[in-house]
């Protein structure tokens, strides 16, 4: 029962490069999202879906662009790296956006730029 | 703009002791109020949660304490064990969108 599959675990970036973190779940779960964990921040929200081919922006959108093609796959891209996006990255899916459900993550993306 | 406030960063309590941990919020429409716990190398894992129209919810030695018209809700672990030795998250949701709290560490010393 794989649940929630983050890709790579570990990533080391110079300024000015693009990538994209995997995320992908197999629990048929509609909603599905993106966190950047910072000490002493939490966990902040980038960007969610509600959906295959609905997004929205979160909390800290800004330098990241994500798209939802798939039930399954919700991946997170990088644009252009900057030493301030260097955090753990976390994808989150539950069953729907409505109500009391339980968001399962993945084991998280420690990224660094350089 | 913080919307959810959750203190203390750190806490280091002895075996046997309780640990509180609380938090504030501000949006009122938020509707659900889970804490998860999260071990280090790992992703936050659902611990227990709680709905605003209920003031207290008890899962073992865990319990959440809700306090609608201050907007407040804490976390109390009794019987702490070293197993508790984790960071905690608060968090706050409307429609499924969950906004978190900054963490606290949690060392429960033997």
């Amino acid at each position: 029962n794989a649940g929630v599959t983050q890709t790579p675990k570990f990533q080391v970036l110079k300024t000015g490069q693009s990538m994209t973190l995997q995320c992908a779940q197999d629990m048929n779960h509609e909603y599905m999202s993106w966190y950047r964990q910072d000490p002493g921040m939490g966990l902040r929200l980038i960007h969610y879906s509600v959906g295959a081919g609905i997004t929205d922006q979160g909390e800290v959108p800004n330098g990241y662009n994500v798209s939802r093609s798939t039930t399954e796959d919700f991946p997170l891209r990088l644009l252009s790296a900057a030493p301030s996006q260097t955090s753990v990255y976390f994808c989150a899916s539950s069953y729907q956006g409505t109500g009391d459900t339980e968001a399962f993550f993945g084991q998280g993306t420690r990224l660094t730029v350089v | 703009q913080q919307q959810v406030k959750q203190s203390p960063q750190s806490l280091i309590v002895q075996k046997g002791g309780i640990s509180i941990i609380n938090c504030a919020y501000e949006n009122t429409a938020f509707d659900y109020f889970p804490w998860y716990q999260q071990f280090p190398g790992k992703g936050p894992a659902l611990l227990i949660a709680i709905r605003p129209d209920v003031s207290e919810k008890k899962e073992g030695r865990f319990t959440i304490s809700f306090n609608k018209s201050a907007k407040q809700f804490s976390l109390h672990i009794m019987d702490s064990q070293p197993g508790d030795s984790a960071t905690y998250f608060c968090a706050a949701s409307k429609s499924g969108k969950l906004i978190f709290g900054q963490g606290t560490t949690l060392q429960v010393k033997p």
